[in-house]
């Protein structure tokens, strides 16, 4: 089994819809966690990290849930320029080892 | 700032022969890392260095060995390569949480 497993998708929405990907891991001793965002060919590049507590940037929502071992990432108002590969990403024990999830696609149409 | 750069950006390779994935940062970082990213797999680690003159193996260290040279510099080096080796290998380097990417050398092994 993968420590971080995503739904590959492809998500396919139109613009301005709400669009949620989640992510479940199954290390319980991972620490921190954050998305990444990774354009088609392009290298991964840092979303925003996931709290506890929830955080919000812009259109973006991130959540965790320790006792489920989920994470979530909400997108509101979709943009074409949302279209990419949303990678969840886990992190052991402030090692800065990152766990990689296999990604989901999102693919955002007019 | 370039922040991390690698080269080359494009190798073939016949099975046996060697090369070496060159990688270099600006942002003053003392981690640094190597990934390979499979289609399906996520990205996964092969080694990184926590500072320099220290260096550790990752998830996946077989066929594979690393220098890191400077503050700057970390370098990946395929002894024998081989078809399984084929992939897109991507340098990172942080200071904290954040992982930043270099833009990844695609490596086909014939």
């Amino acid at each position: 089994r993968k420590e971080v497993e995503q739904d590959p998708g492809p998500f396919n929405v139109p613009e301005g819809a709400t669009v949620a990907f989640n992510c479940t891991y199954s290390n319980s001793a991972s620490q921190s966690f954050f998305w990444y965002r990774q354009d088609c060919r392009k290298e991964p590049k840092l979303l925003m990290s996931v709290y506890s507590s929830g955080n919000e940037d812009g259109r973006f929502t991130a959540q965790l849930n320790r006792a489920s071992q989920y994470i979530s990432l909400l997108i509101r108002d979709s943009k074409l320029s949302d279209s990419a590969t949303y990678l969840c990403v886990s992190e052991m024990d402030s090692s800065y080892k990152l766990i990689f999830g296999s990604g989901t696609r999102l693919l955002v149409r007019p | 700032n370039a922040g991390v750069t690698q080269t080359p950006k494009f190798q073939v390779l016949k099975t046996g022969q060697s090369m070496t994935l060159q990688c270099a940062q600006d942002m003053n970082h003392n981690s640094m890392y190597w990934y390979r990213q499979d289609p399906g797999m996520g990205l996964r680690l092969i080694y990184y260095s926590a500072s320099e003159g220290t260096t550790d193996k990752g998830e996946v260290p077989n066929g594979y060995n690393v220098s890191r040279l400077n503050k700057r510099e970390f370098s990946l080096r395929l002894e024998s390569a081989a078809p399984s080796q084929t992939s897109v290998y991507f340098c990172a380097s942080s200071a904290g949480n954040e992982q930043f990417f270099g833009p990844g050398t695609r490596l086909t092994v014939l």
